[in-house]
């Protein structure tokens, strides 16, 4: 069965660090992959996917996600943050002939001034 | 942009009671999805539909049932609303096509309250 792992529940950075958040999955073939932001509060809004190609996706809001098939992984990177990037992540995929999306529990970001 | 609008964004009910919540889709798309998202718990799906008039379970439809029959609106019921449907409820719709879903698009979220 599908699955997807975020490792890390709640991470803390400080206001223009980089940022690192983890994904990895669990499908036999290349799924379509996904990385969403909910503000608190607030519906989900995508940031950015994977469906082929290039493995190095960008985003909106300054992020970007690398899809490593050896290691079944989709992180999301952002090379300096910002107090607003403070919010909750969710990995997801899609795998197969299938109409539903396999979420990750979610990390929470919080940034320190 | 595409746009997922939900009927109310806070929605206070008493126990026993018949709860709709609502959905719409202005993007033309064929998949609707209901979750309701808990602390700790993620987004776990209670019901989706590919069509007018189709629908399936998810990961959690007891207790709730669905109707599409328009395609750009998609509802979601509590037959007999108890303390534990308290949650936040997020409405999404995606394109699709032969069993697949694209990215899925959000509503705001109802955050619904059973007393």
């Amino acid at each position: 069965a599908q699955s997807v792992t975020q490792p890390d529940i709640h991470i803390t950075v400080s206001e223009g660090a980089s940022l690192e958040l983890r994904c990895n999955y669990s499908y036999g073939a290349t799924p379509y992959l996904f990385w969403y932001v909910q503000s608190p509060g607030q519906g989900l809004q995508l940031l950015l996917k994977y469906f082929s190609g290039d493995t190095l996706v960008q985003g909106i809001k300054g992020f970007e996600a690398e899809f490593k098939r050896s290691q079944s992984s989709f992180n999301l990177r952002k090379p300096s943050v910002h107090w607003s990037d403070a919010a909750e992540y969710f990995c997801a995929v899609q795998g197969g002939n299938n109409r539903k999306l396999i979420w990750g529990l979610g990390t929470s970001l919080a940034v320190n001034p | 942009d595409v746009k997922v609008t939900q009927s109310s964004r806070y929605l206070v009910k008493r126990t026993g009671e018949k709860v709709f919540l609502e959905c719409v889709q202005d993007m033309d798309h064929e998949n609707m999805f209901w979750y309701r998202q808990d602390p700790g718990l993620g987004l776990r799906l209670i019901y989706f539909s590919y069509d007018v008039k189709m629908k399936e379970k998810g990961d959690i439809p007891e207790g709730y049932s669905v109707s599409r029959e328009k395609k750009e609106r998609f509802s979601l019921i509590l037959e007999s609303a108890s303390t534990n449907q308290t949650s936040m409820y997020l409405c999404a719709s995606s394109w699709g096509l032969a069993g697949t879903t694209y990215e899925q698009y959000f509503g705001p979220g109802t955050r619904l309250t059973v007393t």
